[in-house]
């Protein structure tokens, strides 16, 4: 299994709404990353995880609260977003080692209305 | 902040023409990754670079590493239609135990015409 699998694929939700992105890998990766796209630019590093604790904040704003549950799992929990944080949230995982390879999942296509 | 400058953003092309697609930066990284995106999909590794000078070469692919880590190029011959899509270059660095972190290039859409 090389997969990252995401969930929700697509998400529309409102700025006073409360909601959750999943990812689930079986590779035993010990590295997750959420990364954001916005349309037609590349993706950007918001968080990473590494052993299940969160080894890097690329400043991101504190509506999105990141969790590492378990080795397999990472969320990343949204509240009171605004409409610039529609985006395409891309989630990652690789072995902690030096140069491995990230798996991206294919993403939750996000809209804030 | 290290950036990674690619270039052109974009580009539409006949099939069967070659094309290169650059990747600089004023920063080293540990390692350079080439990437590529479809649609609502998320970017599928193509190759890694680590070695200075290096040349790897993926079918019609060829992928080098400047001798001093800062820069790299991506060149298909012949494209064919199958090869259209979003080419993201990457540097990586590798914060002890933090993982891989990936700076991404402004990507290269790439558009071949039959």
């Amino acid at each position: 299994d090389t997969e990252v699998t995401q969930t929700p694929k697509h998400l529309v939700m409102g700025m006073t709404n409360k909601k959750s992105l999943k990812c689930e890998q079986h590779m035993g990766h010990r590295a997750m990353y959420w990364y954001k796209q916005k349309a037609k630019k590349p993706p950007e590093l918001m968080f990473v995880y590494s052993y299940e604790k969160l080894s890097i904040n690329e400043s991101v704003p504190s509506r999105f609260s990141p969790e590492c549950p378990n080795s397999s799992l990472l969320n990343l929990h949204l509240h009171a977003l605004q409409p610039e944080d529609s985006a395409l949230y891309l989630c990652a995982s690789s072995q902690v080692l030096q140069d491995e390879k990230l798996f991206f999942g294919s993403g939750t296509q996000l809209s804030v209305l | 902040t290290q950036l990674l400058e690619q270039s052109p953003q974009f580009l539409s092309i006949q099939e069967g023409e070659n094309l290169t697609v650059y990747c600089n930066s004023s920063s080293v990284f540990s390692s350079l990754q080439w990437y590529r995106q479809e649609p609502g999909e998320g970017p599928v590794l193509l190759v890694t670079v680590v070695t200075g000078g290096e040349v790897k070469k993926l079918k019609r692919l060829t992928f080098q590493f400047g001798d001093a880590r800062k820069d790299s190029s991506l060149h298909i011959t012949a494209a064919q239609p199958g090869d259209t899509g979003l080419y993201l270059c990457a540097g990586a660095v590798h914060p002890y135990n933090a993982g891989n972190m990936l700076t991404f290039g402004g990507g290269t859409r790439l558009m071949v015409k039959p």
